[in-house]
């Protein structure tokens, strides 16, 4: 079964440093999503992606948060400067038609700033 | 989209059918339910989702009251590998945004 792929599965970054999170979705897929999940808590929404362009980042704190996806293919999320609060779950997921039949995430990287 | 309310938590039998109610008292005629769930430390996953007929599927059967303001996910032979949280979500078809709850923690117990 086709698989989203995320690296790293975890990472321990200091306050301030800068860190990013690489996804793959499923081959084929247009649409890619980055959810970040805080511990005891659902999902939310980060940004979404139509091939290479944004479709919605209205959640994605852009001081420090970007996000890319240069081929429409694989893409990186970055966070630059990390801080406390930023520790989660990051969440990517991805879908053929717009998720009409369900989304498909990878496993997530689990996000410490200590 | 319309709000979804869940219990915060189950419990279940192994063996036993695991019934998941959802409120969605305020959902629009061409909102679809879709359910979604989350064993520990992994993503979420799909199971399955409906307009205002049951659906079934490998994985559960959903049944949507006839007034559309509730529905119920049944897992209908639990096994402790089903042990997750159960996200109830309402959305237009194609609106491509899951906003998830805090969904129902469903212990499966043996």
């Amino acid at each position: 079964e086709a698989e989203v792929a995320q690296s790293p599965r975890y990472k321990i970054t200091e306050k301030s440093q800068a860190v990013a999170f690489w996804c793959d979705p499923i081959s084929g897929h247009a649409t890619l999503y980055w959810y970040r999940q805080i511990l005891g808590q659902g999902p939310e929404l980060l940004v979404q992606f139509q091939d290479e362009s944004v479709v919605d980042d209205s959640q994605l704190p852009k001081d420090r948060f970007s996000a890319e996806r240069l081929k429409g293919v694989d893409s990186t999320l970055k966070i630059q400067p990390a801080e406390l609060g930023d520790s989660a779950m990051y969440l990517c997921a991805s879908s053929l038609d717009g998720g009409d039949y369900g989304y498909t995430f990878g496993s997530g990287t689990r996000l410490t700033v200590v | 989209d319309a709000k979804t309310t869940q219990p915060t938590s189950m419990d279940c039998a192994e063996g036993r059918a695991a019934n998941l109610p959802c409120n969605h008292s305020t959902i629009s005629g061409n909102e679809y339910v879709y359910w979604y769930r989350q064993i520990h430390s992994q993503g979420p996953q799909y199971i399955i989702h409906g307009l205002k007929n049951n659906e079934t599927n490998e994985m559960a059967s959903l049944i949507i009251t006839e007034d559309r303001k509730s529905s119920t996910l049944i897992l209908p032979h639990a096994t402790l590998r089903d042990t997750a949280v159960y996200y109830c979500i309402v959305i237009y078809f194609g609106n491509e945004k899951l906003t998830f709850g805090t969904g129902t923690r469903l212990t499966i117990i043996p």
